[in-house]
This record gives C-alpha cells, sequence and structure tokens, in this order.
C-alpha cells in the first residue's frame, strides 16, 4: 500500500458524459501527478500540481482539467468523453516539487475509466 | 521531445539473470527512475539513478551512462513474482518533477 488513494476504482460511463476522479495523495506529500495509461500508449503524464499551483503540464487534452484543494486531495474532470478516454488513470504523489534528491513519486491503485 | 526505449517482451527461468535495456534521448535529463508495473496494479519504485554507474539493491541493480543515454536494469535470481512490467522512466527539468516513461518490458519468468 503506498498510501495514495483514489476513488472509484472502476467507472463505466457512456460517450459524451462527465466524469470527475479523485486522489489523496500520501500524508506529507505535496506533490500531486496524474497519469493515463492505455496499452497502446503507455504511460503518459497528464499534469502535476504542487501545494495547490499547478506545476506542469504533459499530454492533457482541452477536455481534461485538474485541481488541487488546499487539503491537498486532487481531482481530474474529464468531460465529452470518448471511446478512447478508457484506460486506467493514476495518480501519484511525492514529497516536494524540485529536482534534487530522489523525489520518487508513489502511485495510487489507479481508476479502470470504461467509456461505452 | 523525449523519446525513450526498451524491449516490449523477455522471457527468462526461474534462478536466472536478465538484464532489461533502456535508451533515451532527451535534453534536460534529471534522473532515470526504474518502475515495476504487475497486471492490473499500481507501479511501484525499483530505483533511481542521477550519476553515471551502477545502483544496486538486493537482486535488483540499475546502472547509468548519461553520454550514451543509456541505462539497465539487471534482475539477479529471479522468482516466478519477478513476472511484471518494467517501466523506464527520465525526469525532465523542464518538466516540473514529472515522469516520462517508455512503454515498458514485459518479463515472463518460467520455471
Amino acid at each position: 500500500d503506498s498510501g495514495v488513494t483514489q476513488t472509484p476504482k472502476h467507472l463505466i460511463t457512456a460517450t459524451g458524459q462527465r466524469v470527475t476522479l479523485r486522489c489523496s495523495p500520501r500524508s506529507g506529500d505535496l506533490s500531486v501527478y496524474w497519469y493515463q495509461q492505455s496499452l497502446d500508449q503507455g504511460l503518459q503524464f497528464l499534469i502535476q500540481y504542487y501545494n495547490g499551483e499547478e506545476r506542469a503540464k504533459g499530454n492533457i487534452l482541452e477536455r481534461f482539467s485538474a485541481q488541487q484543494f488546499p487539503d491537498l486531495h486532487s481531482e481530474l474532470n474529464l468531460s465529452s468523453l470518448e471511446l478512447g478516454d478508457s484506460a486506467l488513470y493514476f495518480c501519484a504523489s511525492s514529497p516536494q516539487s524540485g529536482l534534487a534528491g530522489t523525489n520518487e513519486q508513489f502511485f495510487g491503485p489507479g481508476t479502470r475509466l470504461t467509456v461505452l | 521531445g523525449q523519446n525513450i526505449d526498451q524491449p516490449t517482451e523477455m522471457t527468462a527461468t526461474e534462478g536466472a539473470i536478465v538484464q532489461i535495456n533502456c535508451t533515451y534521448q532527451t535534453s534536460g535529463f534529471n534522473g532515470l527512475f526504474w518502475y515495476q508495473q504487475h497486471a492490473g496494479e499500481a507501479p511501484t519504485f525499483l530505483s533511481y539513478n542521477v550519476l553515471d554507474g551502477l545502483e544496486e539493491k538486493g537482486r535488483f541493480s540499475s546502472f547509468l551512462s548519461r553520454s550514451k543515454g543509456y541505462s539497465y536494469l539487471l534482475l539477479k535470481e529471479l522468482q516466478m513474482k519477478d513476472s511484471a512490467s518494467y517501466l523506464c522512466a527520465v525526469r525532465h527539468n523542464q518538466a516540473g518533477t514529472a515522469l516520462i516513461f517508455g512503454k515498458g518490458t514485459t518479463l515472463s519468468v518460467s520455471s
């Protein structure tokens, strides 16, 4: 158990719908990352927040947005869902935002999203 | 941009040694990570290299050559439970502290 929690574990929805995925980082970690993992693309970085502020953006679609709240939990919002958005969505957390040291990321169990 | 290459699949037998290679092309390199991921589960951290050389941790070792853009993960005394996907990831100094992952190497260990 990494200490990172994600809800829900599974989500099945229809095209065009909107969903919200939730993540609680490990106690004391200030950075939260969102990744998408599909069979053909592997694990892809979407977005990073540090202490409530957006820190870096990866391959995140405009239909997707995220935020980190004062209690440090984060939500990833996916809208106008398409079949291709079906994937495992992982949240990870790390203690810092700087590049010094290992600052390894601890991954949550993921949310499996199925768009029908 | 970044490009990370690793073999798609490898097979080995219990008790053997296997080396999983990873090559990368990226500017702004700030560390290379290896993660293990069992099917349907979260990736778990195995090792980190930022300087050239070998890092050893029990049955697992990881090597980095920054000039060659090359790393490998060495797994010794293979066990059935080592059957998993092994992900090579680079930390880029202009992407916050996010990791850019390769597509992973699926290792199958047989008895």
